[in-house]
């Protein structure tokens, strides 16, 4: 089973500002990597698949890069509706799927 | 758009079994999507895949689960359900139902809300 590493674990921002987040796997994955929205209360929302493919209406201020074993999600201007949390995925080698621990974005 | 609302009883003896259903509308289980996916997150950790089921039936577990779950479809219900048995204080989370784009079943487009399960006496 591939194991997903989020860093950090919390990252506080002020509005207007860059956020930067980092999933790391402990084997390659190759570019088979996507990044999850999740808000408390509401339906989850593909952001990003093959590492840097913006999904259907997703904002450009959301990009994804990285390959093999190291991805970043970088949100440019943090909106007040990016305060969430994040999670990666890999479906390179499965069963299983499987996520990162996530990275809560919040209010600096 | 397509709409996914998982339900199901929120409360669930340990030993016992977990059923969940989840309905699609604005669609159909044979349209939006060839697959149809469980997914749970356990508090503080992330999310982990349990399994899915295709609009024809076929399934396909995750390893760590295989021996507990069944999926299965209702198409005439625009519905796919999931039952997990002998469930322990391990299986208490929000579960959540979602569809794969066509073409794919390994990522997820649509989601449902999520239903949270707790396990205990």
């Amino acid at each position: 089973e591939i194991v997903m590493t989020q860093s950090p674990a919390t990252l506080s921002v002020s509005p207007g500002e860059r956020a930067t987040l980092s999933c790391g796997a402990s084997q390659s994955v190759g570019n088979n990597l996507a990044w999850y929205q999740l808000k408390p209360g509401q339906a989850p929302r593909l952001l990003i698949y093959g590492a840097s493919t913006r999904a259907t209406g997703i904002p450009a201020r959301f990009s994804g890069s990285g390959s093999g074993t190291e991805f970043t999600l970088t949100i440019s201007s943090l909106q007040s509706e990016d305060f969430a949390v994040y999670y990666c995925q890999q479906y390179y080698n499965w069963p299983p799927l499987t996520f990162g621990g996530g990275t809560k974005v919040e209010i600096k | 758009q397509v709409h996914l609302q998982e339900s199901g009883p929120g409360l669930v003896k340990p030993s016992e079994t977990l059923s969940l259903t989840c309905t699609v509308s604005g669609g159909s289980v044979n349209s939006h999507s060839f697959y149809w996916t469980w997914i749970r997150q356990s508090p503080g950790k992330g999310p982990e895949w349990i399994g899915y089921v295709s609009y024809g039936g076929s399934t396909n577990y995750n390893p760590s689960l295989r021996s507990r779950i069944a999926m299965s479809v209702d198409t005439s219900k625009s519905q796919f359900s999931l039952k997990l048995t002998s469930v322990t204080a391990a299986d208490t989370a929000v579960y959540y139902c979602a569809s794969s784009p066509r073409g794919t079943v390994t990522l997820f487009d649509y989601w449902g809300r999520g239903a949270l399960v707790t396990v205990s006496s």
